[in-house]
């Protein structure tokens, strides 16, 4: 089945430093991918996607590259501000399951000042 | 464009009683939407997918009689908790999803629903 793994947080960083958060994923067709943000209180905003191998995804200075040789969607930042502080999921939606949604586990991303 | 809203945004009941949960599509029509829920510091569960005009699909070990969906329109679906009790309180979120193109899928959320059983 379909599946997303992706880097336990917590993560703490200073401003202005870089920010990688990793990504995998195992899925039965061709999948697309995504990376969602999610504040506190609030619901998921689509950050970026890529729908096909070596499509770059950006939005917000954030970047994510599909891999398909490595099955990665590796989610960088090259400086965060303190508003980049939130909680951050990879997800895949696979048409061999629908296109339905399959979430990693979140990684909870606080940038200090 | 692709809003999607929920009310109420946070409801306390008392155990035993029902509450509902809508999902709106504000600027466009979604035959599809779904329903999750998300515990303290976790990810989004799917709950059941809900389609227009027909009988929701639940996923495995989601009970249906306690968790009632009803798609009546492209752009409303609710989700009624019955029977509340405190292990349901949570965070319900729902989306829908635009009609698919050229096999490309995106979903939108809603702003989330936080449910507590007293």
């Amino acid at each position: 089945g379909d599946s997303v793994t992706q880097m336990e947080g917590p993560v703490t960083l200073s401003e202005e430093a870089f920010l990688t958060i990793n990504c995998t994923y195992t899925a039965t067709g061709y999948p697309s991918l995504f990376w969602y943000v999610q504040y506190p209180g609030e619901g998921l905003q689509l950050l970026l996607k890529a729908t096909k191998a070596d499509d770059k995804g950006s939005n917000k200075g954030f970047e994510a590259t599909y891999r398909k040789e490595t099955t990665s969607f590796h989610l960088e930042k090259g400086s965060v501000q303190v508003s980049d502080s939130a909680v951050y999921f990879c997800a895949l939606s696979d048409p061999f399951n629908d296109y339905k949604l399959s979430f990693g586990a979140g990684t909870t991303v606080t940038v200090r000042a | 464009g692709a809003v999607v809203s929920q009310h109420p945004s946070r409801v306390i009941c008392k155990s035993g009683t029902s509450v509902k949960i809508e999902c709106r599509s504000l600027d466009f029509q979604a035959t599809t939407m779904f329903w999750y829920r998300q515990f303290p510091k976790q990810s989004l569960m799917l709950m059941a997918t809900s389609n227009e005009g027909s009988k929701a699909t639940y996923e495995q070990g989601v009970e249906k009689d306690k968790f009632l969906i009803n798609h009546a329109s492209l752009t409303l679906s609710t989700l009624t908790v019955t029977s509340a009790h405190p292990e349901d309180s949570s965070f319900y979120i729902c989306s829908a999803r635009i009609p698919l193109l050229a096999g490309y899928n995106e979903q939108f959320f809603g702003p989330g629903t936080r449910l507590t059983v007293l």
